[in-house]
């Protein structure tokens, strides 16, 4: 089992880009989270996923569109990226019925 | 308003000592506590839940404790060796509901030296 993957690992945008960062998943977890991890901000969560074809808000939404059409998959998009959205973004997932949650390795960001 | 602080930024400690880590929470009554390991570079790794009915969960050189009436956590490592040396988050829940969403601390970044 790969458990997460992310990709891209590392990405340099400029100011207004859009991308899309992939997270994938092969323990058939329900539950699937975004978040962002900044200098003495700790891990905060973006956008979670309670199933396939949901998706809900957290803590730091704004700036970003998530999407779950494929149970394994869950998209983060930044359509106009700005330089705050510098950050490196881990994605993880959950099992039903489980606290446990399954990061990945990260994607790190540099918003120019 | 709600907060959960990791008292320590960086510990550093001799190896073969025992590492402490705190964190304490407020206004919030979370069902249960996790702890992660980070290591530079990667994503947390879990090392440890404990529930709010549960006062020490011990595994291996890892121990535990939970006073919800102190609304804090201790994280202890015996016999610290160089290779336990990473950042530790603790995580509680505290969002409630089914979700199962997690409020991180900053973390703590531990040194052990040889």
């Amino acid at each position: 089992n790969a458990g997460v993957t992310q990709t891209p690992k590392f990405r340099v945008l400029k100011t207004g880009q859009s991308m899309t960062l992939l997270c994938a998943q092969d323990m058939n977890h329900e539950y699937m989270y975004w978040y962002r991890q900044d200098p003495g901000m700790g891990l905060r969560l973006i956008h979670y996923s309670v199933g396939e074809g949901t998706t809900a808000k957290g803590e730091v939404p704004d700036g970003y569109n998530v999407s779950r059409l494929k149970k394994q998959n869950f998209l983060l998009g930044l359509e106009s990226a700005a330089p705050s959205q510098t950050s490196v973004y881990f994605c993880a997932s959950r099992g039903a019925n489980k606290e446990t949650q399954y990061f990945g390795p990260g994607t790190r960001l540099l918003v120019l | 308003s709600q907060k959960i602080e990791q008292n320590s930024e960086a510990l550093n400690i001799q190896e073969g000592k025992t590492a402490t880590l705190t964190c304490n929470y407020t206004n919030y009554s979370p069902a249960y506590l996790q702890w992660y390991r980070q290591d530079p570079g990667r994503g947390p790794v879990f090392l440890l839940l404990i529930r709010e009915n549960e006062k020490e969960k011990r595994k291996e050189r890892l121990k535990v404790t939970f006073d919800t009436t102190l609304k804090q956590s201790l994280f202890h490592i015996t016999a610290s060796q160089p290779a336990d040396s990473a950042t530790y988050l603790c995580a509680l829940d505290g969002y409630g509901g089914s979700q199962g969403n997690l409020i991180f601390g900053k973390g703590t970044k531990l040194s052990v030296k040889p």
